[in-house]
């Protein structure tokens, strides 16, 4: 089975730095990623994702993220954070093939310093 | 209609009691999830339906936890003698068919409190 880790549950950065939220999955076979960001008090909305080709992924809001194979990895960045940019942030993995169930990790919540 | 949408937004329900949460997927859809995200936790899978195929229910807690889908379109996760541990943001999600595009969109979902 498929699995997600996301190291860091809490990342704070001062506004206009950068950032990078780590994701590693662990999977037998090939996956999709994705980024999943849940702004406060809101519903969770995809931020990008990578189904195949380019490995490094554009996303919404300035996001991008690189899948790189080797390292198991998807790690999410932006060059310089906004205040807007507060939010809780989740990253998944499905199964390219079988039942393409989302397995989500625990979550990383960013905050923005002033 | 144009998102997932879930009701109740709020349910506040006494210890001991069951309750009911629903969610209408987008039209079409053929996947549909539910999850727990309990406050300062991440997003707990509880069970996940495609098609016709049997449900995945292996994430559900415990033999409380209960979900059907019916028609293949609006599902229906129930909760049987509810616990304070219970109180949780029960979010629902569904997908196109599969090979389409994978992405899950999510509804608001429902704030269980238990008293």
């Amino acid at each position: 089975a498929q699995s997600v880790t996301q190291l860091d549950s809490q990342v704070p950065v001062f506004e206009e730095a950068p950032v990078e939220l780590r994701c590693n999955y662990s999977s037998s076979v090939s996956v999709y990623l994705f980024w999943y960001v849940q702004y406060p008090n809101q519903g969770l909305q995809l931020l990008l994702k990578y189904l195949s080709g380019s490995t490094l992924v554009k996303g919404i809001n300035g996001f991008e993220a690189e899948f790189n194979k080797s390292q198991t990895s998807f790690h999410l960045r932006k060059p310089s954070v906004h205040i807007s940019d507060t939010a809780e942030y989740f990253c998944a993995v499905s199964l390219i093939f079988g039942n393409e169930k989302l397995t989500f990790g625990t979550g990383t919540r960013l905050t923005i310093i002033p | 209609g144009a998102g997932v949408s879930q009701s109740p937004s709020n349910k506040v329900t006494e210890k001991g009691k069951d309750v009911e949460l629903r969610c209408d997927p987008i039209s079409g859809h053929t996947a549909l999830y539910w999850y727990r995200q309990s406050l300062g936790q991440g997003l707990e899978f509880l069970i996940y339906f495609q098609g016709n195929s049997a449900p995945d229910k292996s994430g559900l807690p415990s033999d409380r936890f209960s979900a059907e889908r019916t028609g293949g379109s609006v599902s229906t996760l129930t909760i049987q003698r509810t616990q304070q541990e219970d109180s949780a943001v029960y979010l629902c999600a569904s997908s196109p068919p599969m090979g389409r595009n994978t992405e899950a969109f999510f509804g608001q979902g429902t704030r269980l409190t238990v008293v």
